[in-house]
């Protein structure tokens, strides 16, 4: 059975400081990978698409980047965080032609 | 373009009634419409997809969708809601061959009331 995992499960940050926030998928090979940022209350909102390794298609940047160094690994990061930044930021999954699945998700505050 | 709409913020039901909620869509191509659900703090789950055939797509915990192209919608239902079925419901649409790219409705919060 495929898991996905993100990291870390929350943080508080300062406006102006770095982040990074990780995905992993496990169980399964070559898969498409998948960044949202939900506001409090709100909907989710796409940013970032990975079908290959060293791919990645941006949907709505946000000031934020992706990349995927690794086939199971999806990582968001910033160099500078805005207050807009802090949220729910969701990893999903799919085996290609398929269902989105969504990991536990990260909470970021930006302070 | 695509669009979804859920046009009720929040629902607000009793224990053992039954429940719908709408969802409307547009959508240039072939939709296929799914259901999850998001409880507190937590990320979302599936409960149903719509693919195409039967209009009438079963999901799990007693969930159920039926999907009209005349309509353009895909309404969630359940017989009897439980307290735990309290949750923030989103209707998903992706166009056929575009499964990088959903487009999310509002959301709709239920609360379920002993």
């Amino acid at each position: 059975a495929q898991t996905i995992h993100q990291w870390p499960v929350a943080e508080i940050k300062a406006v102006g400081s770095p982040l990074s926030l990780g995905c992993t998928i496990k169980g399964k090979s070559s898969p498409n990978l998948y960044w949202y940022w939900q506001a409090t209350g709100g909907t989710l909102q796409q940013l970032f698409y990975s079908i290959t390794v060293g791919q990645v298609e941006s949907v709505v940047q946000l000031n934020l980047s992706a990349s995927r160094p690794k086939d199971d690994q999806f990582i968001l990061s910033t160099e500078k965080l805005l207050l807009s930044h802090s949220g729910f930021y969701l990893c999903a999954w799919t085996g290609g032609q398929d269902t989105q699945y969504f990991g536990p998700g990260t909470r970021l505050l930006v302070l | 373009a695509q669009s979804v709409t859920q046009p009720d913020a929040r629902v607000t039901v009793s224990e053992g009634a039954s429940l719908q909620l709408r969802c409307k869509y547009s959508s240039s191509g072939t939709p296929y419409l799914f259901w999850y659900v998001q409880y507190p703090r937590q990320g979302l789950q599936l409960l149903l997809k719509y693919y195409s055939g039967d209009p009438v797509v079963q999901g799990v915990n007693g969930f159920e969708a039926e999907f009209s192209k005349s309509n353009s919608s895909f309404h969630l239902r359940k017989a009897s809601v439980h307290w735990s079925d309290s949750a923030v419901y989103f209707c998903v649409l992706s166009a056929a061959g575009s499964f990088n790219k959903l487009t999310f409705g509002a959301g709709t919060r239920l609360a379920v009331c002993p």
